[in-house]
């Protein structure tokens, strides 16, 4: 069980246009998503919170314009890189948590490349 | 504000050999999680633990919730080349269910 899906693995993209991932928890009811990113041999960095139905709560220093979220049923939730940039590569991760359990479930993460 | 201090760092091991990390943290939890990254993956949990002292295992892995809430440590026994990837240390922050991470333990294996 847990099991969470990310689509795409991985997206290469040109400068100016907008790219969506989607991530889905496929075998329980998410009720709260988060949004992570990753460069390479660091840690994760939370971008936002995403709870089902109403407004995503990003971190500090994340711009909510361009990185839209929506959260739209318990098994969906989807990040839109806007406008993306080559500084806007990187490695995307969601995660999903059941109700008020303290453990996340990992998405296989999606790779994105801005040229 | 709360950090979760994870070490070593790295680690260079022969295979068969046991393998220890820890994390501490400058405040008390009330959960600790350990998840491994492979590379190019997301991270999969391997072990949580909810209470103070508890000892859990899974597999050749052991983990265990530290008596003063501040500290935890994995354990990996008879280390094998599968075991290569990044170990992170999670704990929540605050309410809303937001976990802080430690800075992970990137683990090599020789065969």
């Amino acid at each position: 069980g847990a099991v969470v899906s990310q689509h795409p693995s991985r997206v290469i993209c040109k400068s100016g246009t907008s790219v969506k991932i989607e991530c889905r928890s496929l075998d329980f009811q998410a009720t709260t998503m988060f949004w992570y990113r990753q460069f390479p041999k660091q840690s994760l960095m939370l971008m936002a919170t995403s709870n089902e139905g109403s407004k995503a709560t990003y971190e500090q220093g994340v711009e909510k314009d361009k990185f839209l979220i929506n959260h739209a049923s318990l098994t969906l939730s989807t990040l839109t890189v806007t406008s993306a940039h080559p500084e806007d590569s990187s490695f995307y991760i969601c995660s999903a948590r059941f109700r008020a359990q303290e453990t996340q479930y990992f998405g296989p993460g999606t790779r994105l490349l801005v040229l | 504000g709360q950090q979760l201090n994870q070490s070593p760092q790295s680690m260079f091991i022969q295979e068969g050999e046991d393998v220890s990390m820890n994390c501490t943290s400058s405040s008390i939890f009330n959960t600790w999680l350990w998840y491994k990254q492979d590379p190019g993956e997301g991270p999969v949990l391997l072990i949580a633990l909810y209470k103070a002292g508890e000892l859990t295992s899974n597999g050749r892995l052991t983990a265990q919730f530290g008596i003063t809430r501040k500290d935890s440590f994995l354990n990996i026994s008879a280390s094998i080349p599968s075991d290569v990837g990044i170990y992170f240390c999670a704990g929540p922050l605050g309410w809303g269910g937001k976990l802080i991470f430690g800075q992970g333990t990137e683990l090599s294996v020789k065969p």
